[in-house]
């Protein structure tokens, strides 16, 4: 398995919801981590996990909750959202937190709408 | 801080021709690493090559190959016999050699997006 899968796939909600964005990886990985992606703009890193351990917090809201439960999951806990949180969302994992020359594996994103 | 510009936001191909996409970045360090990625309409961001900077020979992957001048800081991606599969948005990244919290940011272009004309 060399995929990084992503839940739902697309998300409404509204400013008052609470959701969750789920990521999954069984490459073994130990790195993972959480983007945010504009309409036409390159994705902006959100956190970093490294051993299940956040390492990186970007200066991120709070109403975003990053979680990760075992090696393999990442979850993202979005709470009292605004609409400009509007975003294609993108989970990636790496076998080392910033070693090596390895390359990240991208999910294919939430595109999530916030109403 | 590391800067990656990409100066082309849209180019075009045909079918089964050469096409160069441009990538320069701005760094202090000796050491680190170049990314192209492709994210083609299914969103998904796909590392298409990896170039890491203390080695002179120019990374090759099948039809695509870097052309990596380091004095120049410039890393363009060449696709040649370009494939309808090969239209997207194609995304210079740069990340750093050092250990620490800067090696885990990968700095990314704006990106140009590349049409193949059938």
């Amino acid at each position: 398995d060399t995929e990084v899968t992503q839940t739902p796939k697309h998300l409404v909600m509204g400013m008052t919801n609470k959701k969750s964005l789920k990521c999954e990886q069984h490459m073994g990985h130990r790195a993972m981590y959480w983007y945010k992606q504009k309409a036409k703009k390159p994705p902006e890193l959100m956190f970093v996990y490294s051993y299940e351990k956040l390492s990186i917090n970007e200066s991120v809201p709070s109403r975003f909750s990053p979680e990760c439960p075992n090696s393999s999951l990442l979850n993202l806990h979005l709470h009292a959202l605004q609409p400009e949180d509007s975003a294609l969302y993108l989970c990636a994992s790496s076998q080392y937190a910033g070693q090596g020359i390895d390359g990240y594996t991208f999910g294919s994103g939430t595109r999530l709408t916030v109403v | 801080a590391q800067t990656v510009t990409q100066s082309q936001p849209e180019m075009s191909v045909q079918e089964a021709e050469t096409v160069t996409l441009s990538c320069t970045y701005d760094t202090s360090e000796s050491d680190y690493y170049l990314f192209w990625y492709k994210q083609p309409p299914s969103r998904q961001m796909i590392l298409v090559i990896r170039q890491e900077a203390y080695k002179q020979q120019n990374a090759t992957e099948n039809r695509f190959s870097v052309n990596f001048q380091k004095a120049a800081k410039s890393f363009s991606l060449k696709i040649s016999d370009s494939q309808l599969g090969d239209a997207a948005m194609y995304f210079c990244a740069y990340r750093s050699f050092k250990a620490g919290a800067g090696s885990y940011q990968l700095t990314f272009g704006k990106g140009t997006k590349l049409s193949v004309i059938p």
